[in-house]
């Protein structure tokens, strides 16, 4: 499998709180992806990142922002988050170029009262 | 239009059956095409790439029509440990991937 660890695994917390997610990842890989996982809805992809410092949107970035200082590190956050920011968060690693596949580490659930 | 488009199931199949799944994308310059299987509450997990001259990789096989925009998935021999949801995967941008919302594959005994 590949070298990628997300933490927490679950997270319970209120609206209007701060959160942070992170993906670990120890492959050394310039690419990395967070996306959220939703019935109805698939895969989106929230935000990710081609170099350290360097990132960009994707589909359904709002509400959200990434940081990314260190290669193996890429930071999600929820500035203040709401109860449809429930969801399952995957974080992947790999593609670029658009012709290789990503992998994904174990998610993180979280639930927002 | 939806850009990646699966029938999203259940197939019900016995063990041993064939199942094959289709699934459509609407960006026409797309290049890279994948098959990831989910399982509950768990991550994708790469299943195949898709190449242009369809590929195979023990019982699976996956095609790639161009012309037409769709790519299947044919499962032979089904097992119960093949019951999971299959994820169609065509390549968005540069750098980037979009994801079907999946095909749910039930196998029984």
């Amino acid at each position: 499998d590949a070298g990628i660890t997300q933490s927490p695994r679950h997270k319970v917390t209120e609206t209007g709180t701060p959160v942070t997610l992170r993906c670990h990842q120890t492959e050394n890989h310039r690419y990395m992806y967070w996306y959220r996982q939703d019935p109805g809805h698939g895969l989106r992809l929230i935000h990710y990142s081609y170099g350290v410092k360097d990132t960009d949107k994707g589909e359904v970035s709002d509400g959200y922002s990434v940081s990314r200082s260190k290669t193996e590190d890429f930071l999600l956050t929820l500035e203040s988050a709401t109860s449809s920011q429930t969801s399952v968060y995957f974080c992947a690693i790999g593609g670029g170029g658009g012709n290789q596949p990503q992998h994904f580490g174990d998610g993180t659930r979280l639930s927002i009262l | 239009r939806k850009e990646v488009e699966q029938d999203p199931g259940p197939f019900n199949v016995p063990e041993g059956a064939t199942v094959a799944f289709n699934c459509t994308y609407s960006n026409s310059a797309s290049q890279s095409f994948f098959w990831y299987r989910q399982d509950c509450r768990k991550e994708p997990k790469l299943l195949m790439s898709v190449y242009s001259s369809g590929n195979e990789d023990g019982r699976f096989t996956a095609q790639l029509n161009r012309a037409s925009q769709y790519i299947s998935l044919l499962i032979r021999d089904s097992k119960l440990s093949d019951s999971a949801t299959y994820l169609c995967v065509v390549n968005g941008g540069y750098s980037t991937l979009t994801f079907g919302k999946g095909t749910m594959l039930l196998v029984s005994p």
